[in-house]
């Protein structure tokens, strides 16, 4: 099993729509999470962090952390064609790991 | 404020060559990591350096080894290069260690490296 996990997708979202990418992680211990966001051929961005069960909101984005079910997620409202990209779930479990990804497009 | 900046952008080696990576991290950082990036294995962790020691090691094999200099700039090396070592290779700095749970990393531009 491997400790962040993440569907590649791609997830095809209409623009406009709410975007809504998951994540889980196998650790427990895990302390603080991370959203980062992938262009293609550029290096990742953060997006959000959240440390504690809830959501945290930052403009369009909103991250939720659940740690009873070990599950994070980041929802993107009013999705634009700039936010296709690849985005990238990590948590803090001694060092930082990364899940695989999520592609996500957004068609005009 | 200037990123994280990484040299070379681009590498073609040879198998069994081997290869130095640099990085210079955010001035007033501290930490340096390192990441691994295929389309296979997504990021993997390398290691992690703080204060010219290492804190932290993923698992990879010993052919992959770094160092940190009294001014943060890091550096990576890999020896007896194999195919399966062409990869993306990212730097990513932050404030304080990974242990500080809630320090973000910052990525730089990476280095691709192709062995053939």
């Amino acid at each position: 099993q491997k400790e962040v996990e993440q569907n590649s997708g791609p997830l095809s979202v209409p623009e406009g729509a709410i975007a809504s990418l998951n994540c889980t992680y196998s650790d427990r211990g895990s302390q603080s999470f991370f959203w980062y966001r992938q262009y293609s051929g550029k290096s990742p961005e953060l997006i959000m962090s959240i440390y504690s069960n809830g959501d945290k909101e930052d403009g369009r984005f909103t991250a939720q952390l659940n740690k009873a079910s070990q599950y994070v997620s980041l929802l993107i409202r009013d999705s634009q064609p700039s936010d296709s990209a690849t985005y990238l779930c990590a948590a803090y479990t001694g060092k930082l790991i990364f899940g695989q990804g999520t592609t996500l497009q957004v068609k005009p | 404020k200037a990123g994280v900046t990484q040299t070379p952008r681009y590498l073609i080696k040879t198998r069994g060559q081997q290869v130095t990576l640099s990085c210079s991290p955010i001035s007033g950082h501290r930490s340096v990591s390192w990441y691994q990036q295929t389309p296979g294995q997504g990021l993997q962790f390398l290691f992690e350096y703080f204060s010219e020691t290492q804190r932290n090691k993923g698992n990879f094999p010993g052919r992959f080894s770094g160092r940190q200099f009294s001014n943060s700039r890091s550096e990576m090396n890999v020896s007896t290069l194999e195919l399966g070592d062409s990869a993306l290779y990212l730097c990513a700095s932050s404030r304080q260690s990974q242990s500080s749970y809630n320090s973000p990393l910052h990525f730089g531009n990476g280095t691709r490296l192709t062995v053939t």
